[in-house]
């Protein structure tokens, strides 16, 4: 595609509740990151994969949030039993090879999650 | 050591004039500053970058200073424009890890 993917633009689920969010990264890229973004923050790094590398799962807050990477391509990060404090914008983005080679972040809009 | 400390946290500039957004870090073996301007709804996008082997970067009306004894590096726009109200957030990565820290962000508001 174009750009990098994100869906949904908006989620709104209740506390306790799983959810899914899900970013297609521009086709080829071999990296796609996830960040979280929370009101006045900076961007929070959550998880780095690279090509068929294990990924870096380091800045994971917690084992409520895992994701994956299916294909090399599609990702989808889960958080299982959310919390308020989970509120924040989901960001992803991609690179076509590792940052060192030059290339910037290119990140999709975001998913905004609401826990109530 | 991983942070990076961007100030100010908001900021309001008259059109024409200059904008300076500082950032530092702790961290010697960080190699790679990039900037990035994000517009409500939208994540960010690169706007410049710096290798610590120059002490700066021009792009435009956008330039990079870097002052590597200090561990400092900032980001001046000049002759600013109303479309240039945007957050801007500071980074920097190891290279090899592959991984960007971010700032905290600066809200940048220009006025015509």
């Amino acid at each position: 595609g174009a750009g990098v993917s994100q869906s949904p633009s908006n989620k709104v689920t209740e506390k306790g509740k799983d959810v899914e969010l899900r970013c297609d990264p521009i086709s080829g890229h071999t990296a796609l990151y996830w960040y979280r973004q929370s009101l006045g923050q900076g961007l929070e790094f959550l998880i780095y994969f690279q090509g068929n590398s294990a990924p870096d799962k380091s800045g994971l807050p917690s084992d409520r949030f895992s994701a994956e990477r299916t294909g090399g391509s599609v990702s989808t990060l889960t958080i299982q039993r959310t919390q308020q404090e989970d509120s924040a914008v989901y960001l992803c983005a991609s690179t076509p090879d590792r940052l060192g080679a030059g290339y910037g972040y290119t990140f999709g809009s975001g998913t905004r999650l609401t826990v109530v | 050591q991983q942070q990076v400390k961007q100030s100010p946290q908001s900021l309001i500039v008259q059109k024409g004039g200059i904008s300076i957004i500082n950032c530092a870090y702790e961290n010697t073996a960080f190699d790679y500053f990039p900037w990035y301007q994000q517009f409500p709804g939208k994540g960010p996008a690169l706007l410049i970058a710096i290798r610590p082997d120059v002490s700066e970067k021009k792009e435009g009306r956008f330039t990079i200073s870097f002052n590597k004894s200090a561990k400092q590096f900032s980001l001046h726009i000049m002759d600013s424009q109303p479309g240039d109200s945007a957050t801007y957030f500071c980074a920097a990565s190891i290279v090899l890890t592959d991984k960007l820290i971010f700032g905290t962000g600066t809200r940048l508001q220009v006025f015509p």
